[in-house]
């Protein structure tokens, strides 16, 4: 089962920055925040990922709380493209088998609305 | 240039059938995995592999079972259909995982119809 908690859905307006919260309370230490995100129809896509400070990259922006047990995914200028649904996802580092398989939620369904 | 693909894209077939899945990635990955997403749209991991291991989700019947010729491609067949399998299924590929880091590369799905 996921280890996470996400809303079902939000909705953005385009141009506005989109913030998708997540609930992981019961990380461990050795685990890593990822996203994901699955525009429909297409396979999902990798967004970003951090283990305890905040990431940034040409997609998004991830700030994650110092204890850990939440995480904000930051669109900063909405599109509607980036309609979709939105998987935070915790995953064991340096290990491969099966504890290292992504497992993904229900995700937050993001539409970005004109 | 496409790095994760997979055919056919769509797979209308009758119960009882034997069927497969093509997926070819061109990244280079070591890892490879079949993933299951069902019409409530939960995508389930079925199984991952490299040249030293298979991992099977044990939630998956053995009538599936993935096939690989090398290391570009990892194949699925699914025997003796049911319409429980109806489903969309995408391959994805990834550096090995023991690496740390498992940025996975998705294809576009294959999504199979049991009649």
């Amino acid at each position: 089962d996921a280890k996470t908690t996400q809303p079902t859905s939000m909705d953005c307006a385009e141009g506005r920055a989109a913030n998708l919260p997540c609930n992981h309370s019961t990380i461990s230490g050795n685990e890593y925040v990822y996203w994901y995100r699955q525009i429909h129809s297409q396979g999902p896509q990798y967004i970003i990922h951090g283990l305890k400070n905040n990431e940034t990259n040409e997609m998004a922006s991830l700030i994650i709380t110092e204890d850990r047990k939440s995480s904000t995914l930051i669109l900063p200028h909405a599109t509607l493209r980036d309609t979709a649904v939105y998987y935070c996802i915790v995953r064991v580092a340096d290990y491969g088998g099966s504890q290292g398989n992504l497992i993904f939620g229900k995700g937050t369904k993001l539409s970005v609305k004109p | 240039d496409t790095a994760v693909s997979q055919t056919p894209k769509y797979l209308v077939t009758q119960m009882g059938n034997d069927k497969s899945i093509k997926c070819e990635q061109n990244l280079g990955h070591d890892t490879m995995y079949w993933y299951k997403q069902d019409s409530k749209k939960f995508l389930k991991i079925m199984f991952s592999y490299n040249n030293k291991e298979l991992i099977i989700n044990e939630t998956v019947p053995n009538r599936f079972s993935p096939k690989s010729p090398d290391k570009a491609h990892l194949n699925l067949h699914i025997n003796s259909l049911e319409l429980g399998d109806s489903a969309v299924y995408f391959c994805a590929s990834s550096q090995d995982p023991g690496t740390g880091f498992n940025e996975q590369f998705f294809g576009p799905g294959t999504r199979l119809t049991v009649l």
